[in-house]
């Protein structure tokens, strides 16, 4: 069936550089996708989404990118912070309808001080 | 402010004694879901309710049960708990179906 996944399940970065979290997903009516963190004993929270007619959306020191052409999406994380250690999670949607959002397997980011 | 509440933040329970777990929210959401999610794993949905319409995942076991009584409150219902149901178990809510998810912090279920 289609699906939302992560290509990395651990990403291990300094303090102070750039993390880049990739998501790739097969469903092409999927038009709407988000990334949530979820740090250690908490439920995830929700950090940026973007919607299909983007191909990239900025937040404070957050970036994602979407290619809808190869249905691939990223979250670039800027001068990682070692609060910025959690799980990342990647889902995707269809707007509009009555299709529930499909959380991907998730990334584990460690930040090194 | 919290937006999404569940009590207890953590449960700990005998094997097959029933157990439930509540969640309220202060949005005001149309919709409101229980998840399940296991060490290591993505969090996997065990139903929905929009409004209250009762909404079951297919491999849902029937162990698991769920109660809407208002807008605010939803409760999650595990009848004969098992060792392989502990878990934390996040509540969220959306405005609709296809929406953006709040989460709240979850219960951890340990199952002795």
């Amino acid at each position: 069936g289609e699906s939302v996944g992560l290509h990395l399940p651990t990403l291990s970065v300094q303090e102070g550089d750039n993390s880049i979290i990739n998501c790739a997903y097969s469903n092409s009516a999927s038009d709407y996708f988000i990334w949530y963190k979820q740090e250690s004993g908490k439920g995830p929270q929700f950090i940026i989404d973007i919607r299909s007619n983007m191909d990239k959306r900025q937040g404070q020191r957050v970036t994602v990118l979407l290619n809808k052409t190869v249905k691939h999406l990223s979250l670039q994380i800027a001068a990682t912070q070692p609060g910025d250690s959690a799980v990342y999670f990647c889902a995707e949607s269809q707007s509009g309808g009555s299709y529930i959002p499909t959380f991907g397997r998730g990334t584990s980011l460690i930040v090194h001080p | 402010d919290a937006m999404v509440i569940q009590n207890p933040r953590y449960q700990v329970t005998q094997f097959g004694k029933p157990v439930t777990l509540s969640c309220s929210q202060t949005l005001n959401h149309n919709v409101m879901y229980w998840y399940q999610q296991k060490s290591s794993q993505a969090p996997k949905l065990l139903f929905h309710y929009y409004d209250k319409d009762f909404n079951n995942e297919a491999d849902t076991p029937d162990n698991f049960q769920s109660r809407r009584p208002n807008t605010s409150f939803c409760f999650l219902d595990i009848r004969s708990p098992g060792l392989g149901d502990a878990a934390m178990y996040l509540c969220a809510t959306s405005r609709g179906v296809s929406d953006t998810q709040y989460f709240g912090p979850g219960t951890r279920l340990t199952v002795l």
